[in-house]
């Protein structure tokens, strides 16, 4: 079974710093997606950043960046110039690629709590 | 386009009461997956409906169960509520299945059970 675990249960930065979040997966697959969602206080959770497996180049929106080490399993999140509405719990996911008859549930971290101060 | 809704967004209910959950997907899209949020258990999925048939189910037991409608808009159903089914859930639509496909989040409805 696939497992995601992220250690940083609660982390806290100055404002304008750059952070990095851990992610780290357990899986036999070789098809695969990992995710990176925020989930601001009190408001709706959003997708930050998508990385299929089979693509080595890193993916990136903006400020937000990820370092997939596919072979050590690891899919860690940048932050760069950390901005106060960065603020949330962020969660790591995993989904198998679908396929027919395969079970492809998506996984999720239990979350790090980000806090951004000014 | 009007974003993922869910109502009713919070509710107490005892237990041993039933509870349902709806969830209106964002026009067009026709996945729905529902999740349950809890701070010691995080997120953890539920089923997913793609056109009205459940394609896929976590490890919850018979007591939680779902359908979906010809609109897509889908409906969770909690029977003889326990103390610790109290947790945000959470619902998600997307255009199709698939982890191509974006999920889009719904505000969650809060079910207390006391």
């Amino acid at each position: 079974a696939q497992t995601v675990t992220q250690s940083q249960p609660e982390m806290s930065v100055q404002e304008a710093e750059t952070v990095t979040l851990s992610c780290t997966y357990d899986t036999s697959e070789s098809n695969y997606y990992l995710f990176w969602y925020k989930q601001p206080p009190s408001r709706q959770m959003i997708l930050v950043i998508r990385q299929e497996a089979y693509k080595q180049q890193n993916a990136t929106e903006n400020r937000f960046s990820v370092n997939f080490q596919k072979a050590a399993k690891s899919f860690s999140l940048k932050i760069s110039d950390s901005q106060l509405g960065d603020t949330a719990m962020y969660f790591c996911a995993f989904m198998k690629r679908r396929t027919l008859n395969r079970d492809d549930k998506i996984i999720f971290g239990k979350g790090t709590r980000l806090h951004i101060l000014p | 386009k009007a974003g993922v809704t869910q109502t009713p967004r919070y509710l107490i209910k005892t237990r041993g009461q039933q509870v349902t959950l709806s969830c209106s997907p964002i026009s067009g899209h026709r996945s729905v997956s529902w999740y349950q949020q809890t701070p010691g258990q995080g997120l953890q999925f539920l089923f997913e409906y793609f056109s009205e048939t459940q394609r896929n189910k976590g490890n919850f037991p018979g007591r939680f169960s779902g359908r979906q409608f010809s609109n897509s808009r889908s409906e969770m159903n909690v029977s003889t509520l326990e103390l610790g089914d109290s947790a945000l859930y959470l619902c998600a639509s997307s255009l199709v299945a698939g982890g191509t496909n974006e999920q889009y989040f719904g505000p969650g409805t809060r079910l207390t059970v006391t």
